[in-house]
Order: structure tokens, then sequence, then C-alpha cells
């Protein structure tokens, strides 16, 4: 079946450092990847994504690469800010039934 | 900006007695999906809808919950009788349809606490 592993939590940086949050996955044929951005009670917001091998998915200083041959898709952002706090979900949907399968979420912390 | 509205934000009951949650999608989304989000974790499908039809359940305790979209729009998400365990965030996505590259847009959640 489908799975997504994304590295534990929760990942503290100071302002303006680099940021590389990992992802792999499982999955039946050919996927598309998703990363997904929860503020403090709200739904998830989708980030950016990807539908196919070596597609970068980009928006708001963050990128991330559909990688086939190590089956990952990391997140990465040059320069984070305290408003980037939040957690963030890598995710695919592949399959007949296309549903949507999530990681358990890594948290961010940004301190000023 | 369209949006997938939930109801209520925010809901305490009793374990054994009844709760219900609404969604109503995005406007012309045929696919909707209803997620539990246990504090902590991802959220895991509980019900896929296309249009009216139920697509997956096979996560759904359909001992105590049921979902239905009589009319392929809105949706409701009900327990009965609630539990202790199902505390969590209860969210509500829709797509344009049910194919791997579309992205799933989410409601805000509620928020369920059972005492």
């Amino acid at each position: 079946g489908n799975s997504v592993t994304q590295m534990e939590g929760p990942v503290t940086l100071s302002e303006e450092a680099f940021l590389t949050i990992n992802c792999t996955y499982t999955a039946t044929g050919y996927p598309s990847l998703f990363w997904y951005v929860q503020y403090p009670g709200e739904g998830l917001q989708l980030l950016l994504k990807a539908t196919k091998a070596d597609d970068k998915g980009s928006n708001k200083g963050f990128e991330a690469t559909y990688r086939k041959e190590t089956t990952s898709f990391h997140l990465e952002k040059g320069s984070v800010q305290v408003s980037d706090s939040a957690v963030y979900f890598c995710a695919l949907s592949s399959g007949g039934s296309y549903i949507p399968t999530f990681g358990r979420g890594t948290s961010l912390i940004v301190h000023p | 900006e369209a949006e997938v509205a939930q109801s209520p934000r925010y809901k305490i009951t009793e374990k054994s007695q009844a709760v219900a949650f609404w969604c109503d999608p995005i406007s012309g989304h045929a696919t909707l999906y209803w997620y539990r989000q246990i504090l902590g974790q991802g959220p895991e499908l509980l019900v896929q809808f296309q249009d009216e039809s139920v697509v997956d359940d096979s996560q759904l305790p359909k001992d105590r919950f049921s979902a239905e979209r009589l009319k392929g729009v809105d949706s409701t998400l009900k327990i009965q009788p609630a539990e202790l365990g199902d505390s969590a965030m209860y969210l509500c996505a829709s797509s344009t349809n049910n194919r791997g590259n579309t992205e799933a847009f989410f409601g805000q959640g509620t928020r369920l606490t059972v005492v």
C-alpha cells in the first residue's frame, strides 16, 4: 500500500537558517506528491506539488523535487522566517482510488 | 476565494451521546473526503465520496460512524455513540475529481472533545 515517512520533529531553527524536511514514500504506480502546511488550529493548506519524476514544486520560497530514484520529496527553504512556524505534511496520491495519504507531519519552530 | 466550509469549529460532547459534523465543499468539486486527525499525527481517511456515492469507507468504524452526501453537494458525518477515543480534529476536503494530480482543499476542521 501507499505510505509516507517524514523526519520526526520538532525542527527548531533560527530566523534566516536553511530548512530541510525529509520525506520518503512507498507507492503503487506513479504518484503525485504534495507538501501541505498546517498552522495552529487550522486546516491544511497546499504548499506545493509535483506530479511526475524530476518535477520541482515551489511556492513562497519553499521547494521540493520529485526524486523517483530515491523515492523522496524533501522540502527545502533557503531562509526561514518566524511566520513559517507550522506543521508540514508530506502527502502522495496514487493507485486506483487516488486517495491522498499523509505522513505524520513535522513541526517547525523558528525563533527570532 | 472559494473555501470548504465546516461547522461547528468546536464541539464538546459527553461519551455515549450522538454528534454530527457538516461540510460544504467548494462549488463544483465532485470529490469529498472526511479525514480524522489525532493530535500530533497526520490526517487519516475515513470516507471518500464521488458525487453522492461512497468510493472508499474501508477505514470508517461503521458500528458508530456514518456519512452521507445525499445530493452530491454537502455532507454530514455522524458519530453515535461517541467514545473518549473519538476526540480528534475532523477535517473535510474536496477536489475537482479523484485523479491523483489534483490537490485536495481542506476546511478548517471541527475539533471534537469527548468527555
